[in-house]
């Protein structure tokens, strides 16, 4: 089993651009979670997911968009990318604690 | 809302010290879940507890949820390098509509070990 993988682990973006961040699990979780991590603020949850074609929102989720296409994929989006969203991102997937992907790291220039 | 505050948030010991750090809240959890993050990784699960006053040994680390359920604590016993993380504890948030799909982190303590 891989777990929980995140694609890619690294990116700079220039402000404006779009992107979409990738998370697969291969553990039939239903729930499905988005982070980010910056200094001094823990984890913060943008956008979350609870089955296949369901989403919600989090604490953070404006400017990123997410879809659940497949149970076993969870996409994170940015539309038009902003220096405020320079950070390091974490997927989960849960039954009830969550298995989290090793982050990826996004600078916005 | 709920939330849970870590202390401290920072703590730098030498290898073979003993430390307990705490995660504390004004409400209370139905359980509470430690992490442990190392660098550049996500962070992944050390232990849940559910019971008030449940005390669970994990080798040389010791979790306490409080009576009412509202803290917990974790003592490492002769810290070794390789404890060196940041240690994040995390309670189900319940909805308004009575799930507890989602967590609440508290922000962590950074802990350096020192050889």
């Amino acid at each position: 089993n891989a777990g929980v993988t995140q694609t890619p682990k690294f990116r700079v973006l220039k402000t404006g651009q779009s992107m979409t961040l990738l998370c697969a699990q291969d553990m039939n979780h239903e729930y499905m979670y988005w982070y980010r991590q910056d200094p001094g603020m823990g984890l913060r949850l943008i956008h979350y997911s609870v089955g296949e074609g369901t989403t919600a929102k989090g604490e953070v989720p404006d400017g990123y968009n997410v879809s659940r296409l497949k149970k076993q994929n969870f996409l994170l989006g940015l539309e038009s990318a902003a220096p405020s969203q320079t950070s390091v991102y974490f997927c989960a997937s849960s039954p009830r604690e969550q298995f989290f992907g090793p982050g990826t790291r996004l600078t916005v220039l | 809302t709920q939330l849970l505050e870590q202390s401290p948030q920072f703590l730098s010991i030498q290898e073979g010290e003993n430390l307990t750090v705490y995660c504390n809240s004004s409400s209370v959890f139905s359980s509470l879940q430690w992490y442990r993050q190392e660098p550049g990784e996500g962070p992944v699960l050390l232990v849940t507890v559910v019971t008030g006053g449940e005390v669970k040994k994990l080798k040389r680390l010791t979790f306490q949820f409080g009576d009412a359920r509202k803290d917990s604590s974790l003592h490492i016993t002769a810290a070794q390098t390789g404890d060196t993380g940041l240690y994040l504890c995390a309670g189900p948030l319940t909805s308004t509509q009575g799930g507890s799909e989602k967590l609440v982190f508290g922000k962590g303590t950074k802990l350096t070990v020192n050889p």
